[in-house]
């Protein structure tokens, strides 16, 4: 099946720092990724999507120039958390459609993020 | 209101029992739908998907889907500790390919 890999798996970092977690597709184009947070103990929402070539677009609510996304090529979205503070801490997961009418999706395996 | 609704339980049924997992949603124009299971501190994983009213199976999991009631279910028989997981509904909003979950079901079987 497809595969979604994400790095780091978890990062620690100072308040104020910024974070960049890297999502891959390894077996499949990806022209659309989305991105997820998930607080303990909630489920997982959405907070954008990624679009290969254009600009992501964010769910109400997410800071655009807060959670910075690029997906420059067809494998790989970029997530950056600037300016990180403790209330940022989460788990982060991408996920992909494997093919472009595909309404499934495979999730990475998520990035731990603990901001101090 | 949610748009995709879920007993957060727990829920606790004995190994070798039918464990039964119920989700709502509010978008009557929503056309697929998810079963993901999710262990601490994973991701989730992909169970079943369900696009038509009815049963479907995969092994020890069925899913059921009423659109009219805006239900679907999910079954899983023969239940084994394994299966201790929170289990997420996802519906897939319009032609986005975007999913909304529900806040997920935790599941305990005990032996």
């Amino acid at each position: 099946g497809a595969v979604v890999s994400q790095h780091p798996s978890w990062v620690i970092c100072k308040s104020g720092t910024s974070v960049k977690i890297e999502c891959r597709s390894l077996d499949f184009q990806a022209t659309t990724m989305f991105w997820y947070r998930q607080f303990p103990k909630q489920s997982l929402m959405l907070m954008a999507t990624s679009n290969e070539g254009s600009k992501a677009t964010y769910e109400q609510g997410v800071e655009k120039d807060k959670f910075l996304i690029n997906h420059a090529s067809l494998t790989l979205s970029t997530l950056t958390v600037t300016s990180a503070h403790p209330e940022d801490s989460s788990f982060y997961i991408c996920s992909s459609p494997p093919t472009l009418r595909a309404d499934t999706q495979y999730f990475g395996p998520g990035t731990r993020l603990t901001v101090l | 209101q949610k748009e995709v609704e879920q007993n957060s339980g727990p829920l606790s049924v004995p190994e070798g029992a039918i464990a039964s997992l119920n989700c709502t949603y509010s978008d009557r124009v929503s056309q697929s739908f998810f079963w993901y299971r999710q262990y601490s501190g994973k991701s989730p994983e992909l169970i079943m998907s369900i696009y038509s009213n009815g049963d479907k199976e995969d092994g020890r999991f069925t899913a059921q889907l009423n659109k009219a009631s805006q239900y679907v279910s999910l079954l899983i028989r023969d239940s084994q500790p394994s299966d201790s997981a929170t289990y997420l509904c996802a519906v897939n909003v319009g032609n986005t390919g975007k999913l909304i979950f529900g806040q997920g079901t935790t599941l305990q079987v005990k032996p």
